[in-house]
């Protein structure tokens, strides 16, 4: 079974278009996160929900919404994609414990051409 | 703010040696959590060592051994009997241990290491 999974795991798409990453955790975790990484391998966190409430927002540009309709699944919605959003995102899960150790899924690669 | 800097962008090693990869960071807090997690080119992120900061001791996986030097905010991985799956994206990764309401903080990532295996 797959811990954390993401669809889609490639996405090509038009700037200007509106999108949508959705993510899954079926590990029973409370917070879940999204973060962004750039075409030098950067990773930088975007966001984090506790319990469907956000808790980090790292000066994201507001066209980036993140939803959790439940505790098991937090999607990234984009609108008016720019080039510059091109990326792997990923989503992770963890629990409230000793490491809190962050569980990653496979990564979406989007390319806006 | 906390920072995570990895000095090394690409590092080679032969296959059955050892590498040490370095990682220093910066923090006034004094409990706090240290990861090393690998990227390989699949780019799944996984999970290969870490570390609390209030242990002395540091943590051993099977080949993979840290160097936690808690004063000098240093904090290097060494893989020993280096084999060719180990080549891959190595990031070193800082989360406080004080979280928001009581949930848990984010990880702060350095640039990652590079590293290839020779056969």
């Amino acid at each position: 079974d797959t811990a954390v999974s993401q669809t889609p795991k490639y996405l090509v798409t038009q700037m200007g278009n509106d999108k949508s990453i959705k993510c899954e955790q079926n590990l029973g975790h409370d917070t879940m996160y999204w973060y962004k990484q750039d075409s030098k391998k950067f990773l930088k966190i975007m966001f984090s929900y506790n319990n469907k409430e956000l808790i980090i927002n790292e000066t994201v540009p507001n066209r980036f919404s993140p939803k959790s309709p439940d505790k098991a699944h937090l999607n990234l919605h984009i609108n008016s994609l720019e080039l510059g959003d091109s990326a792997v995102y990923f989503c992770a899960s963890s629990q409230p414990g000793s490491y809190n150790e962050q569980f990653f899924g496979p990564g979406t690669r989007l390319t806006v051409l | 703010a906390q920072t995570v800097t990895q000095s090394q962008p690409e590092m080679s090693v032969q296959e059955a040696e050892t590498v040490t990869l370095s990682c220093t960071y910066d923090t006034s807090e004094s409990d706090y959590y240290l990861f090393w997690y690998k990227q390989p080119p699949s780019r799944q992120m996984i999970l290969v060592i870490r570390q609390e900061a209030y242990k002395q001791q540091n943590a051993t996986e099977n080949r993979f051994s840290v160097n936690f030097q808690k004063a000098a905010k240093s904090f290097s991985l060494k893989i020993s009997d280096s084999q060719l799956g180990d080549a891959a994206m190595y990031f070193c990764a800082y989360r406080s241990a004080v979280g928001y309401g009581g949930s848990q903080g984010n990880l702060i990532f350095g640039k990652g290491t590079k590293l290839s295996v020779k056969p």
